[in-house]
């Protein structure tokens, strides 16, 4: 079955410090990723994907994530963080050769705080 | 912002009763897909319109039903609500039904008393 893991419910930095938010991933065919980030009383937010290619992945904002297949992983990551990248943060993911949906399987969620 | 509206906003409802709620997906999007994310946890898929037919179905009982109209605008549907069914329902809006990206709206926030 697939299923994705956020094994950090909430992980804390100080502003101008590197960033690393954590996922795993299970899935049985090869996966779509995504991050996905949510602020308080709204929708989800497109951050960035990783479809094919190149394994390191720049999106939205600064935010970087690298896709590893070896360790099924999919780490969201930026070099300086700032006070307003606090948020709640989804990683999610699709089968692509077994699903004809765009079903999302989306991890708990890591509430990232930064701190000024 | 993604162009993707859902209303209304908030709504409270009694246990037993119906609800509808609705999603305009963004421009040129012909595939909307509709999630439920109880508090403290991650979206969950409901089901998928594809040109006003249900594409894929997620592990939700009959109950929960949806509808895509000919402009792509989708309507959710639940009858003889439940408290669990308390939780934020978001749409989402694609251009097909193995999308790179879905885009989501902010949601609407129900309340089951």
């Amino acid at each position: 079955a697939q299923s994705v893991a956020q094994p950090e419910d909430q992980v804390n930095v100080a502003e101008g410090n590197p960033l690393t938010v954590k996922c795993t991933y299970s899935v049985s065919g090869n996966p779509y990723l995504f991050w996905y980030v949510q602020y308080p009383n709204r929708g989800l937010q497109f951050l960035l994907k990783y479809i094919t290619g190149d394994n390191l992945v720049k999106g939205s904002y600064g935010f970087e994530a690298e896709f590893n297949k070896s360790q099924t992983s999919f780490h969201l990551k930026k070099p300086s963080a700032l006070v307003s990248d606090s948020a709640l943060y989804f990683c999610a993911v699709r089968d692509k050769s077994t699903s004809n949906t765009g079903k999302l399987i989306f991890g708990q969620g890591t509430t990232l705080q930064v701190k000024p | 912002e993604t162009g993707v509206t859902q209303s209304p906003t908030h709504l409270i409802k009694t246990r037993g009763q119906q609800v509808t709620l609705r999603c305009s997906s963004q421009s040129g999007h012909n595939t909307v897909s509709w999630y439920q994310q109880a508090l403290g946890q991650g979206p969950q898929f409901i089901f998928q319109y594809y040109r006003e037919e249900e594409n894929g179905r997620g592990n939700f009982p009959p109950r929960f039903s949806g509808l895509q109209f000919p402009n792509y605008s989708s309507e959710l549907n639940v009858n003889a609500l439940e408290l669990d069914d308390s939780a934020l329902y978001l749409c989402a809006s694609s251009l097909d039904v193995s999308p790179d990206t879905q885009y989501f709206g902010p949601g609407t926030r129900l309340t089951v008393l």
